[in-house]
């Protein structure tokens, strides 16, 4: 079985510091991952999306992410904040095996705050 | 080009009554999915089509939801004696993937917020 958890619900961070929002998956195989982004009242975007290709996966906005299979985790970094990026950020998994359910399993998300 | 699109963007109903979400995907796409997020229970898959393949059902929550793709295009799902507990945003996706394979993105629709009173 698949689980992503998401070990932050809430962020606050400074317009211009950076920006980490942790993400640990647990997958019998080898997974894609994924970060989606929802602002208020609008859908989900995609960020990034990992599958297994570079271990670095570059994203929209300045985001990436680093896939480390040791460590079970998939933390989002950006540089500097922007106010435009206060949203909630949620981090998916699914397995590349076909498993017989074919759906993303998301994490309970992380809402990022940056304050002026 | 045009994305997911969903309507209505917002539906307000009374419990008991039936109630129909409706999602057109991207044009060109196989595959097409159907999400709930509540408060509380954060974004669960609900049911998944893939071109003329059998539905995979397995996360509707009880048989008062069903959903059907007519044409492998536009889907509905369907909610049938709405209890207040079926208030939620409910989330259309869909991907271009030929096999449903994982590693394909899911382009996902601004969702439908249904409140039952």
């Amino acid at each position: 079985a698949q689980s992503v958890t998401q070990l932050d619900s809430h962020v606050s961070v400074s317009e211009g510091t950076p920006v980490l929002l942790r993400c640990n998956y647990s997958s019998s195989y080898s997974p894609s991952l994924f970060w989606y982004v929802q602002h208020p009242n609008k859908g989900l975007q995609l960020l990034l999306k990992y599958t297994s290709a570079a271990t670095l996966v570059k994203g929209i906005n300045g985001f990436e992410a680093e896939f480390k299979k040791s460590e079970t985790s998939f933390h989002l970094t950006k540089p500097s904040a922007h106010r435009s990026d206060a949203a909630e950020y949620f981090c998916v998994v699914s397995d590349q095996k076909d498993t017989g359910r074919r759906a993303l399993t998301f994490g309970s998300g992380t809402r990022l705050q940056v304050q002026p | 080009g045009a994305g997911v699109s969903q309507s209505p963007s917002n539906k307000v109903t009374e419990k008991g009554k039936d109630v129909e979400l409706r999602c057109d995907p991207i044009s060109g796409h196989t595959a097409l999915y159907w999400y709930r997020q509540s408060l509380g229970q954060g974004l669960e898959f609900l049911i998944y089509f893939q071109g003329n393949s059998a539905p995979d059902k397995s996360g509707l929550p009880s048989d008062r939801f069903s959903a059907e793709r007519t044409g492998g295009s536009v889907s509905t799902l369907t909610i049938q004696r709405t209890q207040q507990e079926d208030s939620a945003v409910y989330l259309c996706a869909s991907s271009s993937a030929g096999s449903g394979r994982w590693s394909d993105t899911q382009y996902f629709g601004p969702g439908t917020r249904l409140t039952v009173l």
